[in-house]
Parts: C-alpha cells; structure tokens; sequence
C-alpha cells in the first residue's frame, strides 16, 4: 500500500520560532508536493520537488529520495502561516497525487 | 500556471437533493481531478475527469452517486446525487499542467 506519513499532526508555535514539517513515503515517487490549506479548504501549492532543495521567501523544502522523507521548514514563522500542510507523492507519469492527512500549524503572536 | 474558479465556495444542501461542482480554467489542460476531504481525513480522489469520454472512477467511487463531465479542456463539473449526511465534505478540482498540480479553492459541502 502506498502511504504518506506526516508529522507531527498538529504544530503550535510562537511567532519567530523556526518551524520543520516532516513528510515520509514508503514506495519511490517521481515527485513529491507541499502543499497548504486554508480554514474554507482551498490549497495552494508551495513546492514540487524531485530531487535535493527549494526555497521561496521563507519557505525551505528539502527531499531525501534515498531515505524517502522531506521536510518543509519556516523560518521566522508567523500567524499568518497558520494553516494546513499537506504533503503529497505523484508516481510516475501519473498525474494522481496520494496526500498525507496535514500537518495543522498554529502561530501565536 | 493555471488558475482555477471552482464555484460554489460553500452550500448546505438538503438530504436527498443534488448539488453540482463546477471548476472552471483559465486555459486548455489535458488533465483533470476531482478529490473528497472528509473531516479529519486526507484527501481522496474520486475521479480523473477525461474530456469527451466517461470520467475514471477510483476505487469505492461510482458515476451514478458523483456523475462527471468535462465538454472541454477548460470545464468540468462534478455532481453529489442523492446526498445524505455522510457525503459533507470539502470536493476539490485539480488540474495538472506541465510537471505541476494546480488546485480549486474547494467547495465545502454541508449536508443536513
């Protein structure tokens, strides 16, 4: 069975605190999204990895195709990344995506 | 990239009644993904929506309970038949376009 782990599940913080999200896979993928979700459940997407690192602004994702396993860092977090983190792997040339259950970040000023 | 309008944002629907999904693109792609996130769990997906043929069901899925179409490359429209209180979700459109996902702002269906 192709499964998506994450953790931890839910992640409450204060504001500056660096922030890591973890994400593991059991069978080799051809990419792997993050992914973050909003309290009326629209997603927008953050990353599309392959293979080493991405980052935009202060947002971090690394991935580990070895070992199976990313992470998503924040640097500097605020509230206003207080949201759903969803990791999700794409196998093959399949467009379908198999999602973890999220990661619910909570920021506190 | 694509931008995608999926319209209604929110409803809360009767039981037994009908509530059609639609996700508009703002340009031609090849594929097209309809997914469930029911509370508390991961999202799932339902169908891959096929233009001018019947869309894929997953697994645990059928068309008559979530019938689909797709007329074109820029439309499709996912409908919840025959609701009842286990079907309130969030439904989101998906489309895939190049190497990347793209994804609705999801409808959040309550039934009652």
């Amino acid at each position: 069975k192709n499964e998506v782990e994450q953790s931890p599940q839910n992640l409450t913080a204060q504001e500056g605190e660096f922030i890591t999200i973890n994400c593991s896979y059991s069978v080799g993928i051809s990419a792997l999204h993050w992914l973050q979700q909003h309290p009326g459940g629209g997603i927008v997407s953050l990353f599309m990895l392959s293979s080493g690192k991405k980052k935009h602004g202060r947002l971090i994702a690394t991935i580990n195709i070895q070992e199976k396993h990313s992470s998503l860092h924040i640097t500097a977090s605020h509230p206003r990344d207080s949201a759903v983190y969803i990791c999700a792997v794409q196998y093959g040339s399949n467009y379908k995506l198999t999602f973890g259950k999220g990661t619910l970040l909570t920021v506190n000023p | 990239s694509a931008v995608i309008s999926q319209k209604p944002s929110r409803d809360i629907c009767q039981r037994g009644t009908s509530l059609t999904i639609q996700c508009q693109v703002d340009s031609q792609v090849t594929m097209m993904f309809w997914y469930r996130q029911q509370p508390g769990q991961s999202l799932t997906l339902i169908a891959t929506a096929n233009q001018g043929s019947e869309a894929t069901y997953e697994s645990g899925f059928v068309i008559d309970k979530f019938p689909i179409s797709r007329p074109n490359l820029t439309f499709s429209t996912l409908t919840v038949s025959n609701m009842s209180p286990e079907d309130s979700s969030i439904y989101l459109c998906s489309v895939a376009g190049g190497i990347e996902a793209f994804f609705g702002q999801g409808t959040r269906l309550t039934v009652v």
